[in-house]
Formats: structure tokens, sequence, C-alpha cells
């Protein structure tokens, strides 16, 4: 079946280190997403990729990185500069970077910093 | 700059009953979607349905229908003998196209709970 697969569900991190979420689709789409979702805010964008080896800030990039190296795949580094990591990150897919398209949504990954 | 507004934060309702969410949006574009997504429990957002700006012919899914007012900037979902599978988030949102990529703006979501 195609769709978005993003790894880990749950992550724990300590103050100061750098993390690296996953995020793999299997759908061909050449655009892809990365979203923060905290409590009562929706969701706000974080990078946003068009096409391999090229992508963007998005709303809230500040202390986040990403690498467009494969189609498939979008991972996001949460770095120590990222003041308040806490949050549901979710990764989502659209055919295009046209308007009208859907996203595709992976499942989430919970990251909380101890 | 482009705003989704969901007022309602949650409700309940008990099975069967009715229920409407409402979402109005701001954008100075005339070219623009609107989206409806439900997030159950399980974290991923599921696509409902697309809505192109010029398009306010009304829309019927089974229990789900869609009212598209231009004239108020709305875009309200309607679940019909709602059921507990319903219980959900549901966000709506605003897509443009911005310098070449697709701006999506999202409301804050309504959760939505139906009680048995």
């Amino acid at each position: 079946d195609g769709g978005i697969t993003q790894s880990p569900k749950y992550l724990f991190r300590k103050e100061g280190q750098n993390v690296t979420l996953s995020c793999e689709q299997n759908l061909n789409h050449d655009a892809m997403y990365w979203y923060r979702q905290d409590p009562g805010q929706g969701l706000r964008l974080i990078y946003y990729s068009q096409i391999v080896n090229d992508f963007q800030k998005g709303d809230i990039a500040e202390g986040y990185s990403v690498s467009r190296e494969k189609k498939e795949s979008f991972p996001l580094t949460v770095t120590s500069a990222q003041k308040n990591p806490t949050a549901f990150y979710l990764c989502a897919s659209s055919q295009t970077g046209e308007s009208y398209n859907e996203q595709f949504f992976g499942p989430g990954t919970r990251l909380t910093v101890l | 700059a482009q705003k989704v507004t969901q007022a309602q934060t949650e409700i309940s309702v008990v099975e069967k009953e009715d229920v409407t969410l409402d979402c109005v949006y701001e954008t100075r574009d005339t070219t623009y979607y609107l989206f409806w997504y439900k997030q159950p429990p399980s974290g991923e957002l599921v696509f409902l349905i697309r809505r192109n700006s010029f398009d306010e012919q009304n829309e019927i899914s089974g229990r789900y229908s869609w009212n598209f007012q231009k004239s108020t900037s709305s875009f309200n979902f309607t679940i019909t003998a709602s059921q507990v599978v319903d219980s959900a988030v549901y966000f709506c949102a605003l897509s443009e196209a911005l310098g070449g990529y697709q701006k999506v703006t999202f409301g804050t979501g309504t959760k939505l709970q139906v009680i048995p």
C-alpha cells in the first residue's frame, strides 16, 4: 500500500541534543512538507520541498534543518537551537506543489524534550 | 494574509445527532482551494474534501455535507446522524499558490466527541 511512514512514533531527547525525525513516502510525490502541531494552534509549516535537492523555509524554520537527497525521503533534524521542541511533528506529501493538491499525512512523531 | 478561523474548539453531541463544524476564512486572492481534514486519535490527517473558489455548489458524501458560501467566506461541514467513529479533530484549510508553491493555512481545529 502507498503511503507515508514516520519514525519513530515517540521520541525523547535531552536538552542540548540534536535529533532526526524520519519521513518516507512511496507515493511518487514531488512535494513534501513538515508541520509542527501544538495544542490549540493547528498545524504550522516548518519546511517544504518541491523537488529533490531543493527545500524552502516555512513559517517556523528556526532551529530546524532538512535535506532532500532522494524523492522518497525528507528527514527533519531538530537542533539544540530550537527553544521549545516538544511537539507533535507531521510529515506530508502532495503530488506537486500546486495549490489544488490535497496533502497526504504520515502518522506523526511525538517529540518530548526531557 | 491568509487566515482560517474555526471558532468551535470542542463540540460534544450524542450519537445520531446532526452537527455542523464552522469554518471562516480570509484571503485576498480570487483563486484558492479549501479543504477539510479529519485527524483521528491515531494522529495522521485524512483528506475529506477539496473545493475551489469558483465552485460554490454544495456537496454531499454519505452522511457528510459541505456548504461553501463565498459571500460570507465560510466553508461549513455538517455530519448527519453522527456516529462514535466520527469522533476526531477536524481541520479546515485554505490553500493558495505563493511563489510557485502550495501555501496551506490550517485552522486550529475542532475536536468533535460523539457520545454513545
